[in-house]
């Protein structure tokens, strides 16, 4: 079973400049999660959605991050513009849905993004 | 969800059994604790849960405390590929589950030839 895939695993940009993450959850996972992971610091969530509806958007910084996942499976978040304190390593992970018996999280490997 | 303490590091000989312990002594009784690793440039990796009572895996095994303010998780014969950064998370079950994972910063174990 191919897990959760993140693209690209590595960005480099300068402030100012739009940058934008892809995340493919594992097949059939109704929940998809993005977070960000500063360094030496554990993850922290920025949205949840539930298949295409985002359910918790409460820590995205709405005026310069936006996601989506319009058809219920792959999501993108972007960043515009980005800034200096955004360097972190953007974290996507995908559960099964609503059986809490399987609610268990996979996370992709991980987007690093550096911003000069 | 209640806040978790563990240490910030630990150290292991390769083939003995590592210890990890966690306290979360504000727990609340509908609360599970959950343990996850970070292995470098990784995404986390979920190891196991529980509630109250012992649970084992392939993985490891986690020890709760009858007060269940404490647990250990237990990796029995640890090799260099189970160093990684540890992170002992509590968090409320539901019927809907899939709510946030709220992480610390874990403990840093490294596996010693």
């Amino acid at each position: 079973e191919a897990g959760v895939v993140q693209s690209p695993r590595y960005k480099i940009i300068e402030k100012k400049q739009p940058v934008a993450f892809w995340c493919n959850p594992i097949s059939g996972h109704n929940t998809l999660y993005w977070y960000r992971q500063n360094l030496g610091q554990g993850p922290e969530l920025l949205i949840r959605y539930e298949n295409e509806e985002a359910v918790d958007d409460s820590q995205l910084p709405k005026d310069r991050f936006s996601a989506e996942r319009l058809k219920g499976v792959d999501s993108t978040l972007k960043i515009q513009p980005a800034e200096l304190g955004d360097s972190a390593v953007y974290l996507c992970a995908s559960s099964p849905g609503r059986d809490f018996n399987t609610d268990t999280q996979y996370f992709g490997p991980g987007t690093r993004l550096t911003v000069l | 969800d209640a806040k978790t303490t563990q240490p910030p590091s630990m150290d292991c000989a390769e083939g003995r059994a590592a210890n990890l312990p966690c306290n979360h002594s504000t727990i609340s009784g509908n609360e599970y604790v959950y343990w996850y690793r970070q292995i470098h440039s990784q995404g986390p990796q979920y190891i196991i849960h529980g509630l109250k009572n012992n649970e084992t895996n392939e993985m490891a095994s986690l020890i709760i405390t009858e007060d269940r303010k404490s647990s250990t998780l237990i990796l029995p014969h640890a090799t260099l590929r189970d160093t990684a950064v540890y992170y002992c998370i509590v968090r409320v079950g539901s019927n809907f589950g899939n709510e946030k994972l709220t992480f610390g910063t874990g403990t840093r174990l490294t596996i010693i030839p």
